[in-house]
């Protein structure tokens, strides 16, 4: 399956602020999702980030508060846009490379928002 | 909409005791089914998947789950649960082609064992 480097593994920010998670995965895949688990729940996927056009966002998320980028097939960012203490949560990247694989998980990024 | 139900929030077993975790989902075409393991501070890890064939599928770490149409069930069983297998556990539907590309989580079962 594939292999996923997802960065930073945690962080710390101030409100207001925003932060950026990378994904890089070791081969080409076809999709790229990226999910939020906040404390003691389930995963909620954000948005499928599409290679070189905008991402797809469910329902409650939207561009200005999660921007995501897809510049080729094996890496994606995620930023979060002014923070709030809300938004601590954990943010996993997902991949789908081929079918018969299923969906592959990043380690995620523990982020606290203070 | 496709759903997952996960009845069981917390369940506890002893080690060496046999396990099973329920999952019951929603989904109005052939559904492709997974079962993932978070251990705390952990990511997500696939133990096994359900897309078509035999019912009964393996995974890894000693797991296995039967795929029940009729039922709309997908359960995870272990004949023998290790202390290690404390973990948290989530069900997923999902589909890999047309629109449907999305996994639809349950919101999951945390296990303890009991030494």
């Amino acid at each position: 399956s594939a292999v996923i480097s997802q960065k930073p593994s945690r962080d710390i920010c101030q409100r207001g602020t925003s932060l950026t998670i990378q994904c890089q995965v070791d081969s080409q895949v076809t999709m790229m999702f990226w999910y939020r688990q906040q404390p003691g729940q389930s995963l909620t996927l954000i948005a499928t980030a599409n290679q070189g056009s905008e991402a797809t966002y469910e329902s409650g998320f939207v561009i200005d508060k999660f921007p995501i980028s897809r510049p080729n097939l094996t890496f994606s960012t995620l930023t979060v846009s002014n923070m709030s203490p809300e938004d601590s949560s954990i943010y996993l990247c997902s991949v789908v490379r081929t079918g018969v694989e299923g969906y592959t998980f990043g380690s995620g990024t523990r982020l606290t928002v203070v | 909409a496709q759903s997952v139900t996960q009845p069981d929030i917390h369940i506890t077993v002893s080690e060496g005791a046999s396990l099973e975790l329920r999952c019951n989902y929603s989904y109005g075409a052939t559904p492709y089914l997974f079962w993932y393991v978070q251990s705390p501070g952990q990511g997500l890890q696939l133990l096994l998947k359900y897309f078509s064939g035999d019912t009964l599928v393996q995974g890894i770490k000693g797991f296995e789950a039967e795929f029940k149409r009729s039922q709309s069930s997908f359960n995870l069983r272990k004949p023998s649960v290790h202390w290690s297998d404390a973990a948290e556990y989530f069900c997923a539907v999902g589909a890999l082609t047309g629109g449907g590309n999305k996994l639809t989580f349950g919101t999951g079962t945390q296990l303890k064992v009991e030494l």
